[in-house]
């Protein structure tokens, strides 16, 4: 089975504040993925990244960057001088590449990100 | 490009009637998604098209539920004879690779 966890359920900064949002995921098969969505007021769900099991490699892509560690099942999203459009619902995910999980993802709870002005 | 839409954004229902919803993806999108979210909680996967072949349903889906994809284009979704326990954000997606699904701004589902 797999599982994404998302320990922060809410988190508050204050602008220009830099922030961490923490995923710790479980899985048995040895290929998968994992991704960031960001979900705004508004209820979509924005693709932010996604990380391939089998790349360690960090990514930086402007304010954001994502530490992927396999050691400690973890793939944590920074966010570097946070603004006030970056207040929203932040989901980490999974994706396996074996059986029956090759569809779908599984999502951790989200943390809800605010930031004030 | 336009993006994945989905019809109605919103949706009133009096427990026991039956709603459909309809959910058109990115073009050229062979893959789409169904995913239902209810509140503090992340999306739940309830089923899956290649075209339009149905690959996988979640347990999550029961008899009340049904999904179609005539022709592997648009999407919809029928819940029959509602339940309070059905209301939710109904999510769906859709994607050209394995990989990255793009999701639609949801149909939020309210039964009275």
């Amino acid at each position: 089975a797999q599982k994404v966890t998302q320990a922060q359920t809410e988190i508050s900064v204050v602008e220009k504040e830099d922030v961490t949002l923490d995923c710790v995921y479980e899985t048995r098969d040895t290929t998968y993925y994992l991704f960031w969505y960001k979900q705004p007021p508004s209820g979509e769900l924005v693709f932010l990244i996604r990380r391939n099991s089998f790349d360690e490699q960090n990514e930086i892509s402007g304010r954001y960057s994502w530490n992927f560690q396999k050691s400690t099942s973890s793939f944590n999203f920074t966010i570097t001088a946070s603004q006030v459009v970056d207040s929203a619902v932040y989901f980490c995910a999974l994706k396996g590449r074996g059986g029956g999980s090759n569809y779908k993802l599984t999502f951790g709870k989200g943390t809800l990100l605010t930031v004030n002005p | 490009d336009t993006g994945v839409s989905q019809d109605p954004r919103h949706k009133i229902t009096k427990r026991g009637q039956n709603v459909t919803f309809r959910c058109d993806p990115i073009s050229e999108h062979n893959r789409l998604y169904w995913y239902r979210q209810t509140l503090g909680q992340g999306p739940e996967f309830l089923t899956y098209f290649q075209n339009e072949a149905q690959l996988e349903k979640s347990r999550l889906l029961s008899d009340r539920f049904s999904a179609e994809r005539p022709k592997g284009s648009f999407s919809t979704l029928e819940i029959q004879r509602t339940e309070q326990g059905d209301s939710a954000m109904y999510l769906c997606a859709s994607s050209e690779t394995f990989y990255e699904q793009y999701f639609g701004p949801g149909t939020r589902l309210t039964v009275t």
